[in-house]
């Protein structure tokens, strides 16, 4: 079972906006930033959005993030099919002095 | 542009230890802006913290692993390696390193491809 809570799917039609959701504790995510990482289909996880909001260079403003207290949430605008992937938050904890991961949701553009 | 490469035996008998490299290309192992991590997921599941190392040597485990694992630097060969001891099948998975921002976001980036590590007789 994972340290954060994220739905295990999530779904959503070519130019539609989908947000993914992602739940935990003042130990993580309440006192650091949110990390997403984005794992298409047989690759390796891929940083997408880091400090709650920012994207690194290459990643599409189409994807956006943001966080409230002890939740964080990724957002996907003008949705594509080449967005189905796995998405995942994690955030640094403080107790385990290491990344603490959700369990992943699976985007399906349908 | 930092590359990461992951290798090293794709079967281990139980009980064995297995040990894996993490080959760094396109930039030092020894720079005090990051440290290197080990990650690992099993099929269909989601993402596991193995632990971390600085380029001073410290590391950190989870303590799930703690007292199996190792995490070392070869700062000649930039490269940095993993040893998980007494595996059993539940650590079978594929297993990633990656590269951590030493500082603020913490980030993990880039990645290595993985490298899948199966644990059977």
């Amino acid at each position: 079972q994972s340290v954060l809570t994220q739905p295990p799917s999530a779904s959503g039609t070519p130019g539609q906006t989908v947000t993914i959701s992602c739940s935990g504790s003042s130990s993580h995510i309440g006192s650091n930033t949110v990390n997403w990482y984005q794992q298409l289909p047989g690759t390796a996880p891929k940083l997408l959005i880091y400090s709650n909001n920012q994207r690194p260079s290459g990643v599409p403003d189409r994807f956006s993030g943001s966080k409230s207290g002890t939740s964080a949430s990724l957002a996907i605008s003008g949705l594509q099919s080449e967005d189905e992937a796995d998405y995942y938050c994690a955030a640094w904890d403080d107790s385990l002095n290491g990344p603490v991961f959700g369990g992943g949701t699976k985007l399906t553009v349908l | 542009q930092v590359q990461l490469q992951e290798s090293g035996p794709g079967l281990v008998k139980p009980s064995q230890t297995l040990s894996l490299t993490c080959t760094v290309s396109g930039g030092s192992i020894s720079s005090d802006s990051y440290y290197w991590s080990w990650i690992r997921q099993p099929a269909g599941k989601g993402l596991e913290w193995i632990g971390r190392l600085y380029p001073s040597g410290s590391t950190n485990y989870s303590p799930s692993l703690k007292s199996r694992v190792t995490i070392s630097l070869d700062t000649s060969r930039n490269r940095f390696s993993l040893k998980l001891s007494s595996v059993t099948a539940a650590d079978t998975a594929v297993y990633y390193c990656a590269r951590g921002a030493a500082t603020g976001t913490m980030r993990l980036d880039p990645w290595g491809q993985g490298t899948l590590v199966t644990v059977s007789s």
